[in-house]
């Protein structure tokens, strides 16, 4: 059974950092990965989309890496601003299942 | 182009109550999925319909189901409402289903049982 782990499941950071955010997955065979953010209270919004067959996608100061043979992904932030201030959630995709989610990590920018 | 919708936003109800769901996903997409999302439990999978069938199925009890019409417009009904039912109710779409396209939410239905 497929079991997808975020860590840290908190992060606090100064305006300006650079950040990693992990995540892991139990079984290697997956569809793709795809990374999300939720600010409180609302929906999902698709960050990256990573197919099993690529290595990382890039948009804007955002950059995912998938390494399916190791079960890790990883979502770095450039020059994080308080408006990243949200919880980040990444999500496996198998055959014959729906999203299978970690349980998030909880990013805070101070200023 | 629009983004997947959801109504109501918010719903109150008492328990023993039913309520249904609604989910207009984005023009195209015909893969429609409903996530609950909960403090204790994050994100878990309640079932998805494709063309008007329903594909996969999560782990939750019959008292849940849900429709998909022909417009792909997805509906979910909960019926016998109990406390442990509030929850952020997430729709979801994408324009392939199997092979796992993209998935796009839809705001919520923030459901609250009382």
């Amino acid at each position: 059974k497929q079991e997808v782990t975020q860590i840290p499941a908190a992060l606090s950071v100064p305006e300006g950092e650079n950040l990693v955010l992990n995540c892991s997955f139990t079984d290697s065979a997956i569809y793709n990965l795809q990374w999300f953010r939720q600010d409180p209270g609302k929906g999902l919004t698709s960050l990256l989309l990573i197919q099993s067959s690529q290595r990382e996608q890039t948009s804007g100061r955002l950059n995912a890496s998938l390494d399916k043979s190791s079960g890790r992904s990883t979502l770095y932030i450039a020059a994080s601003q308080p408006g990243d201030s949200a919880t980040y959630l990444c999500a496996v995709k198998q055959a014959g299942t729906a999203l299978i989610f970690g349980k998030g990590t909880t990013l805070s920018v101070s200023s | 182009k629009a983004g997947v919708t959801q109504t109501p936003r918010y719903l109150i109800k008492t328990r023993g109550q039913q309520v249904t769901l609604s989910c207009s996903p984005i023009s195209g997409h015909r893969s429609v999925s409903w996530y609950q999302q909960t403090p204790g439990q994050g994100l878990q999978f309640l079932f998805e319909y494709f063309s008007e069938t329903q594909r996969n199925k999560g782990n939750f009890p019959g008292r849940f189901s849900g429709r998909q019409f022909s417009n792909s417009r997805s509906e979910m009904n909960v019926s016998t409402l109990e406390l442990g039912d509030s929850a952020l109710y997430l729709c979801a779409s994408s324009l392939v289903g199997e092979l796992g396209g993209e998935q796009y939410f839809g705001p919520g239905t923030r459901l609250t049982v009382t």
